[in-house]
């Protein structure tokens, strides 16, 4: 399928280890941040996410840290397989509707 | 419980005809948002829709316009279509407010020539 994103920064990694993705928002006044994972030729995948009155979430192999003192989001991803491999956007959303700003995407490579 | 989904998944148009792209919500799901994913601009909210109405509009021209219906199904127009619109199409549903977790559907490629 196709891609987009084609000129973002790559992250990459040895399969195994760990991985971090890291990830500044703008807006101060965003109170709901979530990540996204997207293979080639699909949509945003869900992955975890957090609100702004937490700075630590863990799901399965994934952990969200949030640093709102200097507006910062991060996406540890344990133990990286293959199938990590992606682009990651982190997203921002503030207020009583469903609008996301999106980050500019990170594309992670798992080397075998 | 089915997904969001689009149709149709590819298409092509010339430039200055119109196309228009359909979204069906999660079950349950009431706010339906579009997004536009370019290479250089990455992605980029066009609008929500909430119960029949548009609740927020993006920074696109009024080329770009979309509707709802009362079974939260949405559409998305664009018309006298230009080279730029080349891009992929995604439709995000959720349940309506900030913390409820959104998600997409697989999008539309549309490609302009």
């Amino acid at each position: 399928g196709e891609s987009v994103g084609l000129h973002l920064p790559t992250l990459s990694v040895q399969e195994g280890d760990n991985s971090i993705i890291n990830c500044a928002y703008s807006n101060s006044a965003s109170d709901y941040f979530i990540w996204y994972k997207q293979e080639s030729g699909k949509g945003p995948q869900f992955i975890i996410d957090i609100r702004s009155n937490m700075d630590k979430r863990q799901g399965q192999r994934v952990t969200v840290l949030l640093n709102k003192t200097v507006k910062h989001l991060s996406l540890q991803i344990a133990a990286t397989q293959p199938g990590d491999s992606a682009v990651y956007f982190c997203a921002e959303n503030s207020g009583a509707n469903s609008k996301l700003t999106f980050g500019k995407g990170i594309t992670l490579s798992v080397r075998p | 419980k089915a997904g969001v989904t689009q149709t149709p998944r590819y298409l092509i148009k010339t430039r200055g005809q119109q196309v228009t792209l359909s979204c069906s919500p999660i079950s349950g799901h009431r706010s339906v948002s579009w997004y536009q994913q370019t290479p250089g601009q990455g992605l980029q909210f066009l609008f929500e829709y909430f119960s029949e109405t548009q609740r927020n509009k993006g920074n696109f021209p009024g080329r770009f316009s979309g509707r709802q219906f009362s079974n939260s199904r949405s559409e998305m127009n664009v018309s006298t279509l230009e080279l730029g619109d080349s891009a992929l199409y995604l439709c995000a549903s959720s349940l309506r407010g900030s913390g409820n977790t959104i998600y997409f559907g697989e999008g539309s490629w549309l490609t302009v020539v």
